[in-house]
């Protein structure tokens, strides 16, 4: 099955730098890759996506990137602010039908000093 | 849109007792919805997947007769913990993803079980 590999587990920065999290999948057939944002006691939120077509996306302060040679995708967050403190969960899956299901990454805890 | 609500967000029962949670997709049709355990400053772990109108799907390790998932409309699940122990205290988050369109899965805001 998909194994979906998240780093650092927890990363600490200075409001207004710029944060990366890193995951790495081992199954060539994922074509999904979902990135969620999961406040303390609340669901995760998902804040942007990348489908295996595309290597890039951008939405505001917050982008991904993905390189399906090397299996790995990433997530950056430009000009972080408090409000960005959280834990950040990559995941992968095979998006072709409704029944398939999301690897999780082990999450990112972070934390954004003012 | 695609808003997935979760209910009761807390709940604490006693030791033995089964407790229900459910999960609905309030403004769209949900065929598959998702059920996930989660430990403190853990990761998520799907526990089954559960089909509208059939049984529900369980991953290895997750005992069917422990956590029950009942999918009897396109836009309710439930999950119910039977003879709950401490063990059992964690929070379960359910997601559901919209009919039709097989990508985006969109989360509940959780329930925190406490077994006492």
């Amino acid at each position: 099955g998909e194994n979906v590999e998240q780093h650092p587990s927890t990363l600490s920065v200075q409001e207004g730098d710029s944060a990366v999290i890193k995951c790495t999948y081992s199954d060539s057939a994922s074509n999904y890759f979902p990135w969620y944002k999961q406040e303390l006691g609340k669901g995760p939120q998902l804040i942007i996506d990348i489908r295996s077509n595309v290597g890039e996306k951008k939405d505001q302060r917050i982008a991904v990137t993905l390189n399906k040679t090397a299996k790995h995708f990433s997530l950056h967050i430009t000009e972080t602010q408090p409000e960005d403190s959280a834990v950040y969960f990559c995941a992968a899956s095979m998006a072709k039908a409704a029944g398939n299901k999301l690897t999780f990454g082990g999450g990112t805890r972070v934390l954004v000093k003012p | 849109g695609a808003v997935v609500s979760q209910h009761p967000s807390r709940v604490i029962c006693k030791s033995g007792t089964s407790v229900k949670i459910e999960c609905r997709s309030l403004d769209f049709q949900a065929t598959t919805m998702f059920w996930y355990r989660q430990f403190p400053k853990k990761s998520l772990m799907l526990m089954a997947t559960s089909n509208e109108g059939s049984k529900a799907t369980y991953e290895q390790g997750v005992e069917k007769d422990k956590f029950l998932i009942n999918h009897a409309s396109l836009t309710l699940s439930t999950l119910t913990v039977t003879s709950a122990h401490p063990e059992d205290s964690s929070f379960y988050i359910c997601s559901a993803k919209i009919q039709g369109r097989g990508t985006e899965a969109f989360f509940g805001q959780g329930t925190r079980l406490t077994v006492v």
